[in-house]
């Protein structure tokens, strides 16, 4: 089955720097890949996905890029704000088969 | 986006007792749920999936005699934790999928279980 493996664990950056957040999976039929926020006793909130059939895609601030060959794709914050700190959670599914896998989550602290 | 409602949002129960938690699709038909549980500090772990008519198909390692799962229509799936135990006390949140958009999935809100 699949394995999503997320790094780091806790990140710790300045306000206005950026955050990046990197995932691997092992499934190569994997082609659809949602990042999700959650805030402390909340529901994830997604942020932003990619699907397989492109290398990347942004949202104002938040950036998601795919490398299909080495089964790997990242979130990018650019100029993060105290209100970004979270836990961040990547995830990997099939859009056919549906079952989501999440990553390990990736504690983010932004120090005004 | 779509609307997920769960209920209740925090249960407190005794050992020994079960507890139904329902999750709904409010404005939209989802064939499929899932079931996840959170533990503090930690990712969600998928327990079943659950599709409308059908049997849920539980995730290894998940008991599908102490969790039920009933999937009765298309808006709605309830979990049973049944005969609930200190160590089931954990978070639990229901997603469902949005067929007519991309197949997204939307969550509930959770539902915290404590048993005593």
């Amino acid at each position: 089955g699949e394995n999503v493996e997320q790094h780091p664990s806790t990140l710790s950056v300045q306000e206005g720097d950026s955050a990046v957040i990197k995932c691997t999976y092992s499934d190569s039929a994997s082609n659809y890949f949602p990042w999700y926020k959650q805030e402390l006793g909340k529901r994830p909130q997604l942020i932003i996905d990619i699907r397989s059939n492109v290398g990347e895609k942004k949202d104002q601030r938040i950036a998601v890029t795919l490398n299909k060959t080495a089964k790997h794709f990242s979130l990018h914050i650019t100029e993060t704000q105290p209100e970004d700190s979270a836990v961040y959670f990547c995830a990997a599914t099939h859009t056919g088969g549906f079952k989501t896998i999440f990553g390990a989550g990736t504690r983010l602290f932004v120090k005004a | 986006g779509a609307v997920v409602s769960q209920h209740p949002s925090w249960v407190i129960c005794k050992s020994g007792t079960s507890v139904k938690i329902e999750c709904r699709s409010l404005d939209f038909q989802a064939t499929t749920m899932f079931w996840y549980r959170q533990f503090p500090k930690q990712s969600l772990m998928l327990m079943a999936t659950s599709n409308e008519g059908s049997k849920a198909t539980y995730e290894q390692g998940v008991e599908k005699d102490k969790f039920l799962i009933n999937h009765a229509s298309l808006t709605l799936s309830t979990l049973t934790v049944t005969s609930a135990h200190p160590e089931d006390s954990s978070f639990y949140i229901c997603s469902a999928l949005d067929t007519s958009s991309y197949n997204e999935q939307f969550f509930g809100p959770g539902t915290r279980l404590t048993v005593l």
